[in-house]
């Protein structure tokens, strides 16, 4: 069964930074690509980053560019979100998915919830 | 960018009814190299994580009930409901995944009547 298991959510101050994981398992992690996608309180989806299965090539959305990285460890099976500068904006609860072999958002994490406030 | 742009907003709806969701793409989402629609359809019920429906605007995932019917071509795409039942309610999101960045709908809330 896929799963996947986000973890280092939290209350951060603006301009400070956190790190998403989110666990991956049974599956092979290294075969997939693999996103992060984000949904603000009572809005809707919104993609923000995705990583090559190789972690060779990222794509990132505009307003995250040069502040959020997005990573990955294959030897752990773990997918990660830096997220530097963090802004209000930046509130969201983050889900991290997977890429099946059809280039669609498959499986979904349950999501982990950040808050950037003072 | 391309824009989804998603109708209605909300549908109050009876059990046992059928229910349509539309959504339009500001380019074509079919592929000339394979001829596909690279179009999704996902349901998010509260306080859970969104799960995939419909992928290539009309196939089924594995496990999706047969009353969950995706249609549409080129920009113009469909969710059917046919005899919704209770667990139905959710909200429902198009997504377009042919070119980056991928870009959601702005989702339907589908209610109880």
């Amino acid at each position: 069964e896929v799963q996947l298991v986000e973890s280092g959510g939290g209350l951060v101050q603006p301009g400070r930074s956190l790190k998403l994981s989110c666990a991956a398992s049974g599956f092979t992690f290294s075969d997939y690509n693999m996103a992060w996608v984000r949904q603000a309180p009572k809005k809707g989806l919104e993609w923000v980053a995705t990583i090559s299965y190789d972690g060779s090539s990222t794509y990132y959305r505009d307003s995250v560019k040069g502040r959020f990285t997005i990573s990955r460890d294959n030897a752990k099976s773990t997918l990660y979100l830096q997220m530097d500068s963090l802004r209000s904006e930046d509130t969201a609860t983050y889900y991290c998915a997977r890429l099946g072999i059809l280039r669609v958002l498959d499986y979904w994490g349950q999501g982990v919830m950040v808050t950037v406030s003072s | 960018d391309i824009v989804m742009t998603q109708s209605p907003f909300s549908l109050a709806v009876s059990e046992g009814e059928m229910v349509t969701i539309n959504c339009k793409s500001s380019q074509s989402l079919l592929s000339s190299g394979n001829q596909k629609n690279y179009l999704a359809w996902y349901q998010q019920k509260p306080g859970q994580s969104p799960k995939l429906l419909i992928y290539y605007a009309s196939t089924r995932q594995s496990g999706v009930p047969d009353r969950f019917i995706g249609s549409g071509s080129g920009t113009d795409f469909t969710l059917t409901i046919s005899d919704v039942q209770a667990e139905d309610l959710a909200d429902y999101y198009c997504l377009q995944h042919y070119s980056y960045p991928p870009t959601f709908g702005a989702g339907t809330k589908l209610e109880l009547k």
